[in-house]
């Protein structure tokens, strides 16, 4: 099946600092990818829908000043976390379209 | 209303076994397609598999198979033979209407124990 990576896999990160998580199509090109954020023991939760060229569509709730989101080329997007806090720890997975969704390895944040 | 309803938080299983795992859908879109995905402790999202709402026929994949009631909108994993390495967690997604790029709306996932 089609490969997406993401990088890094595990971050951690001081309080007030930004970090960035790319998200990687490795044999395809996709115009549309997702964001989704997974608390531990729960589902997964749609952040926003990254579009190439494009600003990205962020749903209710999420803070589009605080997770920037950019779709620069076909098989590239990366997600910003700025002045991170504690409560913006959390598992962070994007996934690309290719026919169907296929999903990265996720990103472990920790914001001491 | 969820869109996906998974009822079972937990589930064990004697490996060897067969087990099913619940899942429940709301649409009235007549095209949609439903996905089950296995999320080891790593956290990787695996695709296991895929029954679009027009197939006349369950889907089935290795020792997985979806049981597809249309009429009662449920979309039920069956792994036969569980193994140890089928310990996981467990979600049922849908997309609706028949464009890939569209969303899926994920259950809240059924944790999978396989009993050696």
């Amino acid at each position: 099946g089609a490969v997406v990576s993401q990088h890094p896999s595990r971050v951690i990160c001081k309080s007030g600092t930004s970090v960035k998580i790319e998200c990687r199509s490795l044999d395809f090109q996709a115009t549309t990818m997702f964001w989704y954020r997974q608390f531990p023991k729960q589902s997964l939760m749609l952040m926003a829908t990254s579009n190439e060229g494009s600003k990205a569509t962020y749903e209710q709730g999420v803070e589009k000043d605080k997770f920037l989101i950019n779709h620069a080329s076909l098989t590239l997007s990366t997600l910003t976390v700025t002045s991170a806090h504690p409560e913006d720890s959390s598992f962070y997975i994007c996934s690309a379209i290719y026919h169907t969704q296929y999903f990265g390895p996720g990103t472990r944040l920790t914001v001491l | 209303a969820q869109k996906i309803t998974q009822t079972q938080p937990g589930m064990f299983v004697q490996e060897k076994e067969a087990v099913t795992l619940d899942c429940t859908y709301d649409t009235s879109d007549p095209s949609y397609g439903l996905f089950w995905y296995k999320q080891p402790s790593s956290g990787e999202m695996i695709f296991l598999i895929y029954q679009g709402s027009y197939d006349q026929q369950n889907a089935t994949e290795g020792r997985y198979s979806l049981n597809f009631q249309k009429a009662r909108k449920s979309a039920n994993l069956v792994i036969s033979a569980s193994q140890l390495g089928d310990s996981a967690m467990y979600f049922c997604a849908m997309r609706e209407g028949s464009n890939t790029g569209n969303q899926f709306y994920f259950g809240t996932g059924t944790s999978l124990t396989v009993i050696p």
